[in-house]
């Protein structure tokens, strides 16, 4: 069982590259976040989803897209990169909420990209 | 002004020493999770409550729903309790309230 797991761990991109990065997680969870990490900001909602197939805006979606083709997988993509968005990216995953459960999200191990 | 506040921001204690880290928050949550996030490491659930206490190890954490307010304790500190320690509040929908976080240092 690895929890959560994110690709690729760090990268370096030039101004204008694309990329994607990659969360997956094995433990069946219905919710999965993109946040990112910047000295000073605490963490920061960038997208989310709901399930399978959906996906929503978080508080600085500005720059980024995302896609939820598996239950398992969520990926986060940069179409053209900028320095400003230099940060460490964290995938979360969390169950299904109910009235009797709490929304309890476990934490991938970060992806530090740096943007030149 | 935050939803969610961690006191303090920094905090340096000696090895030994207990320490408290403090979160208070304005808006209604229905659970609150500890989070801990070593130098350039990922991050780490210690606790979730939504009432009461618990512990584990050297770690407490308490709640009073009420007061809107949550402490972390450390008994008997160590230098690998340095970290960054973040509280988030669970809003009862899918989404997390977070603290920005206070910053630990244990020197030997």
């Amino acid at each position: 069982n690895a929890g959560v797991t994110q690709t690729p761990k760090f990268r370096v991109l030039k101004t204008g590259q694309s990329m994607t990065l990659l969360c997956a997680q094995d433990m069946n969870h219905e919710y999965m976040y993109w946040y990112r990490q910047d000295p000073g900001m605490g963490l920061r909602l960038i997208h989310y989803s709901v399930g399978e197939g959906t996906t929503a805006k978080g508080e600085v979606p500005d720059g980024y897209n995302v896609s939820r083709l598996k239950k398992q997988n969520f990926l986060l993509g940069l179409e053209s990169a900028a320095p400003s968005q230099t940060s460490v990216y964290f995938c979360a995953s969390s169950y299904l909420f109910d009235s009797s459960s709490y929304n309890e999200q476990f934490f991938g191990p970060g992806t530090r990209l740096t943007v030149l | 002004k935050n939803e969610v506040e961690q006191s303090p921001q920094n905090l340096t204690a000696q090895e030994g020493e207990f320490i408290t880290i403090n979160c208070s928050y304005s808006v209604g949550i229905s659970a609150l999770h500890w989070l801990q996030q070593h130098p350039g490491g990922g991050i780490v659930s210690l606790f979730m409550l939504s009432s009461g206490k618990k512990k584990h190890g050297r770690l407490i954490a308490t709640i009073n729903i009420q007061e809107k307010h949550s402490s972390l304790h450390i008994t008997a500190s160590h230098p690998r309790d340095s970290a960054v320690y973040i509280c988030a509040g669970d809003s009862g929908t899918y989404k997390y309230i977070f603290g920005t976080g206070t910053r630990l240092k244990v020197l030997a």
